[in-house]
């Protein structure tokens, strides 16, 4: 059964403080692993995109990695505004299709 | 592009009455998505289109709720009739076609990242 798991449940760091969260997945037909931040209120914001092993990308403070079998996103030197859920998907095929998998998500709290 | 629209943002109904929620995809884009989420279970794919036509509706609840995609620009969900279980926040989404690539280092990718609308959150009493 394909599935998407995201691990802590909710994190909470001081600011400045680096940290990991991890998404681990079991899906055939892998099309490509995302990346979302969630407000409260709102819809979740699309943030990276990796669709290979070994891939890396980086933007600002965030920097997500990919392997066969998990992604990190790394968290450096984080600031309260980053403060939010983070949700990870998997796009896996479905016959001629796509289907999206969503992890529960991280919440992530950083305290000034 | 203003992204994903959906309407209305807040619905508050009684059991028993008819709710219809709306959507209108980024335009261009070739498929568009139906979710639910709660605390309890997170983001559920309820219904998926292509091209107007509906796909998956595997994670539809029950015969309650319908869906439908009448042109390239416009979506409903439809839950008829509602029941209290049935609250939550519905997301709409839509991405592009696989089969459209964008190049990023000098490989080909299939930008297919869904991108999604502000939500509506359901309240059945």
């Amino acid at each position: 059964e394909d599935q998407v798991t995201q691990s802590p449940e909710a994190l909470r760091l001081q600011e400045g403080e680096s940290s990991s969260l991890n998404c681990s997945y079991t899906v055939s037909g892998l099309r490509g692993l995302f990346w979302y931040r969630q407000d409260p209120g709102k819809g979740p914001e699309f943030l990276f995109t990796l669709y290979s092993a070994g891939e890396e990308k980086e933007k600002e403070r965030l920097k997500a990695t990919l392997t066969k079998k998990e992604s990190f996103l790394h968290i450096t030197a984080p600031k309260p505004e980053d403060s939010a859920t983070y949700l990870c998907a998997v796009q896996a095929r479905l016959g001629t299709g796509n289907q999206f998998y969503f992890g529960t998500g991280t919440s992530l709290t950083v305290i000034p | 592009d203003a992204g994903v629209i959906q309407s209305p943002r807040h619905e508050v109904t009684e059991m028993g009455q008819e709710v219809t929620l709306r959507c209108k995809p980024i335009s261009g884009h070739d498929y568009l998505f139906w979710y639910r989420q709660t605390m309890m279970r997170g983001l559920e794919l309820l219904i998926y289109f292509n091209n107007n036509v509906p796909i998956d509706d595997s994670g539809m609840p029950e015969d309650r709720f319908s869906a439908k995609m009448p042109n390239a620009s416009f979506s409903t969900l439809k839950i008829q009739p509602s029941e209290p279980r049935d609250s939550a926040v519905y997301f709409c989404a839509s991405s592009l076609y696989p089969g459209s690539p964008e190049y990023w280092g000098g490989a080909s990718y299939m930008k297919t990242e869904a991108f999604f609308g502000q939500g509506t959150r359901l309240t059945v009493v």
